[in-house]
């Protein structure tokens, strides 16, 4: 399974690291994503690093403020978030990608909020 | 970036009934597309992927079909559980894209 954490209140204009944590498999065997679900919207693709662990990609609305990252040893991935606003507040989930998004975390709620 | 349009927004449906979603993308997405089931406060389940592969574990009466640019999800015969927000995703090339989602509601 994938359990996600570090999510919470932050103030706009803050930083939050985000940490996703595999269980029962390696991670560093697959592509791993984040996803994230705004209260009563559709689910957005944020960011991707592949199985090498070197190839990254982000979504427009992210890029520049956002940054994916995983520790091998830790068997975790984890989503820098900088310069948050109020369009961030959401759910986050992490998601591994075998030959497709197959396993999903629980999701964790960032709000973004003075 | 590749748009996914999904259509309709929202079928209501009875139990029992067939269930008929369309996707569409912006461009050729060869058969690099899956669909989802999202069920109120719960993460996605991945139900298809590359166009018509079914996961272990998913009924049978869910099934995909298309290529390039239009896709379908079937639902043979409609379970009550099966009422729920579907979205398609497509992994064809960076960003990946999710389509806005269909809402199936028990009418």
């Amino acid at each position: 399974q994938l359990v996600e954490s570090g999510g919470g209140v932050v103030q706009p204009g803050g930083s939050l690291r985000l940490s996703c944590e595999a269980s029962a498999f390696t991670l560093s065997g697959y592509a791993v994503h984040w996803v994230r679900q705004a209260p009563g919207k559709g689910l957005e693709w944020l960011a991707v690093i592949l199985y090498d662990g070197t190839n990254k990609y982000y979504a427009d609305s992210v890029k520049g403020r956002f940054s994916i990252s995983r520790d091998i040893s830790l068997n975790t991935v984890y989503l820098r978030m900088d310069s948050l606003t109020s369009e961030d507040s959401a759910i986050y989930y992490c998601v591994r990608d075998a030959t497709a998004l197959d396993l999903w975390g629980q999701g964790i709620l960032v709000t973004v909020s003075s | 970036e590749i748009v996914l349009t999904q259509s309709p927004a929202t079928l209501s449906l009875s139990p029992g009934a067939r269930a008929t979603l369309s996707c569409r993308a912006s461009q050729t997405v060869g058969n690099h597309l899956s669909w989802f089931q999202q069920k109120r406060g719960q993460a996605p389940r991945l139900l298809i992927f590359d166009a018509s592969d079914r996961p272990t574990g998913v009924p049978a009466r869910f099934s995909g079909s298309g290529s390039g640019t239009d896709f379908t999800l079937t639902i043979s015969s409609l379970e009550p559980e099966d009422f729920a927000i579907y979205y398609c995703l497509q992994r064809s090339s960076w960003p990946l894209t999710f389509g806005g989602g269909t809402r199936v509601e028990i009418k």
